[in-house]
């Protein structure tokens, strides 16, 4: 099992750019979650899909920030454009069912100067 | 009030010891409920599920009361490896987990 892959693992990149984090989650489950980390607010869950489907992105900042999954076995975050407080430790987790506990990729920790 | 609520710490406890952890949580409807523990500059792992009638995993021990709505992690025979932050998670029934921020634990030689 190759476990939930995220790319790129690091990002620098300057303000206003664009940035596209991508996520693979585990075959077969079919639930994917774009958790954001920092020191201040801990980890807050950005947003969630169900079978491809965004069920909620009430945790998504701004209009900056959008989320895609084309297929069961992709999706992206984008931000565009980005600022300097948009940097964090970007997570996405999969899980095949709420009882059972999620798992997470490696993150992407994204600097923007 | 947030959600899920959990003592930052840090927690330094010798070796060998015993160190125990709570969590409360302000949704009376939830209904899943995990430890988590994420090593520094890393992702988080899923420790154990808690049951309502308590669950032991080795040296750890996990506990449930809904009365007070608060969970509990208990570790004994503290080791080195056990240094980490440890997260409080509960879920309303619904795929969505909330997150505590965390308590650190430093177990020390």
């Amino acid at each position: 099992d190759a476990g939930v892959i995220q790319s790129p693992r690091h990002e620098v990149t300057e303000m206003g750019q664009e940035v596209t984090l991508r996520c693979k989650p585990i075959s077969g489950h079919n639930s994917l979650f774009w958790y954001r980390q920092t020191m201040m607010r801990g980890l807050e869950l950005l947003i969630y899909f169900n079978n491809n489907v965004p069920i909620d992105d009430s945790g998504m900042p701004e209009d900056r920030f959008s989320a895609k999954m084309p297929n069961a076995s992709f999706s992206t975050l984008k931000i565009q454009p980005s600022e300097p407080r948009d940097s964090a430790v970007y997570f996405c987790a999969s899980t095949s069912g709420g009882g059972y506990g999620y798992t997470f990729g490696s993150g992407t920790r994204l600097t923007v100067v | 009030r947030k959600e899920v609520e959990q003592d930052p710490g840090p927690f330094n406890v010798p070796e060998g010891a015993t160190v125990a952890f709570n969590c409360t949580y302000s949704n009376s409807a939830s209904q899943s409920f995990f430890w988590y523990r994420q090593d520094c500059r890393k992702e988080p792992k899923l420790l154990m599920s808690v049951y309502s009638s308590g669950n032991e995993d080795g040296r750890f021990t996990a506990q449930l009361n809904r009365a007070s709505q608060y969970i509990s992690l208990l570790i004994r025979d503290s080791k080195l490896s056990d240094s980490a932050t440890y997260l409080c998670v509960v879920s309303s029934g619904t795929y969505k987990y909330i997150f505590g921020t965390g308590t650190r634990l430093k177990v020390l030689a």
